[in-house]
């Protein structure tokens, strides 16, 4: 099975700030990644498909990018509708497998 | 608009047996792989099953490997998730998704507890 590593665990930034946000597969997954935005009491949304595509009606400060093992979402300009927490996942070979998730909050 | 509504959800005892329903609309069912998703009570995403677009290929995580099954009727656009022998850790808002762009289209999540 494939392991997805997201890094950090927990990110705490301002208004403004760029964050980034890393996420390591245990095995070469071409671009086979997906990030997904989840708010307390909601369902998951996703941002980003196939490692850099950005899903329509998103914001343009989301990006993502990588290939092979090594993946990075990368939020610009954050909005205080950000503050949320980021999973990535694997769409390469089942089981599925999602990051443990990154929790944004506000410094 | 694409529309999936789970169902069936509830509270069950240890080794009882529950079946989530996924109504979809909106969209040409038979032609999108559906996933299932749960999070148990303040943790993260994990994925749990697929079926595929044939209704043939499925898939599971290997914690509910030969006790959760997944199956589809394209006839009412929905998809099933069957829960046997269920324990404690099962206890999750269960979702199902669509996998279009990555998994572009989510239920509204049922809530499973299993529990004595």
């Amino acid at each position: 099975d494939i392991q997805m590593t997201q890094s950090p665990s927990s990110l705490s930034a301002s208004v403004g700030d760029t964050v980034t946000i890393n996420c390591q597969a245990s095995q070469s997954i071409n671009t086979y990644v997906n990030w997904y935005q989840q708010k307390p009491g909601t369902v998951p949304k996703v941002l980003i498909y196939a490692a850099f595509n950005l899903q329509s009606g998103v914001p343009s400060r989301f990006s993502g990018s990588g290939s092979g093992t090594d993946f990075t979402l990368t939020i610009s300009s954050l909005q205080p509708e950000d503050f949320a927490t980021y999973y990535c996942q694997q769409s390469h070979s089942p089981p599925y497998t999602f990051g443990q998730g990154t929790k944004l909050e506000i410094k | 608009q694409v529309q999936l509504v789970e169902s069936g959800g509830g509270v069950v005892q240890p080794g009882r047996s529950l079946r989530l329903s996924c109504a979809a609309s909106g969209f040409t069912f038979r032609t999108y792989g559906i996933h299932w998703v749960r999070q148990a009570p303040g943790k993260g995403l994990e994925w749990v099953a697929v079926i595929l677009s044939d209704g043939i290929n499925e898939y599971y995580t290997d914690s509910v490997k030969g006790r959760f099954a997944v199956s589809r009727d394209n006839s009412k656009n929905t998809a099933y998730l069957q829960m046997n022998s269920l324990r404690p850790e099962d206890t999750a808002v269960y979702y199902c998704a669509r996998f279009g762009a990555g998994l572009d289209n989510w239920g509204q999540g049922a809530l499973v507890t299993v529990s004595s």
